[in-house]
């Protein structure tokens, strides 16, 4: 098992490019989760899902948006990227009720 | 606004020491999780304590829960240099879409020295 992976790396964006950030796990998990970690801040939740084709806001959604067409993807999308953009992004995946949540390796995103 | 908050913000011991790193939540939880991140890496889950429990033990990690403080401690004895790495609590909260919501703190980056 891969368990969650994150694609891509690293990443250099302009002001107002977009991208997107694909998420994968093979644990067959409801539940899917995007944070970013800025320092001294900690992780705080973009966006989550708990099944395939459904979303929800987390503490910081503004600017981001999130699609979950299928079970095992979950992606997160920054349609016109700014500064304050530049972070670390984590996603996680866990099973409903179990709540221990498994995190991929991060892809750190550069916006200048 | 963060829920939970870490103390020490940063700790550095010997090896062989015991390494003691708490952390202050604010609203009521439904469990309590500590989770470690070695440096450029995701986080890696370590313990779950449910708000009916006081103590739970792992190996050579010891998490206790004081609900009537919003308080959780995490003990790791005997340190080895792997155990260098920063440490995050994170409180559950519920959601209105169903799915348990984890909050995190800033963490304690903790450092082992040889």
């Amino acid at each position: 098992n891969a368990g969650v992976t994150q694609t891509p790396k690293f990443r250099v964006l302009k002001t107002g490019q977009s991208m997107t950030l694909l998420c994968a796990q093979d644990m067959n998990h409801e539940y899917m989760y995007w944070y970013r970690q800025d320092p001294g801040m900690g992780l705080r939740l973009i966006h989550y899902s708990v099944g395939e084709g459904t979303t929800a806001k987390g503490e910081v959604p503004d600017g981001y948006n999130v699609s979950r067409l299928k079970k095992q993807n979950f992606l997160l999308g920054l349609e016109s990227a700014a500064p304050s953009q530049t972070s670390v992004y984590f996603c996680a995946s866990s099973f409903p009720l179990t709540y221990e949540q498994y995190f991929g390796p991060g892809t750190r995103l550069t916006v200048t | 606004s963060q829920q939970g908050e870490e103390d020490p913000q940063a700790l550095s011991i010997q090896e062989g020491e015991n390494a003691t790193m708490n952390c202050s939540y604010k609203t009521s939880i439904n469990n309590l999780q500590w989770y470690r991140q070695n440096s450029g890496r995701g986080l890696v889950h370590l313990i779950l304590i449910r708000s009916n429990e006081r103590e739970k033990h792992s190996g050579r990690l010891r998490v206790t829960l004081d609900t009537s403080k919003k308080s959780s401690s995490l003990l790791i004895t005997a340190s080895r240099a792997a155990d260098t790495a920063s440490y995050f609590c994170a409180t559950e909260v519920p959601t209105s879409g169903g799915a348990q919501k984890l909050v995190f703190g800033q963490g304690t980056r903790l450092t082992i020295n040889p």
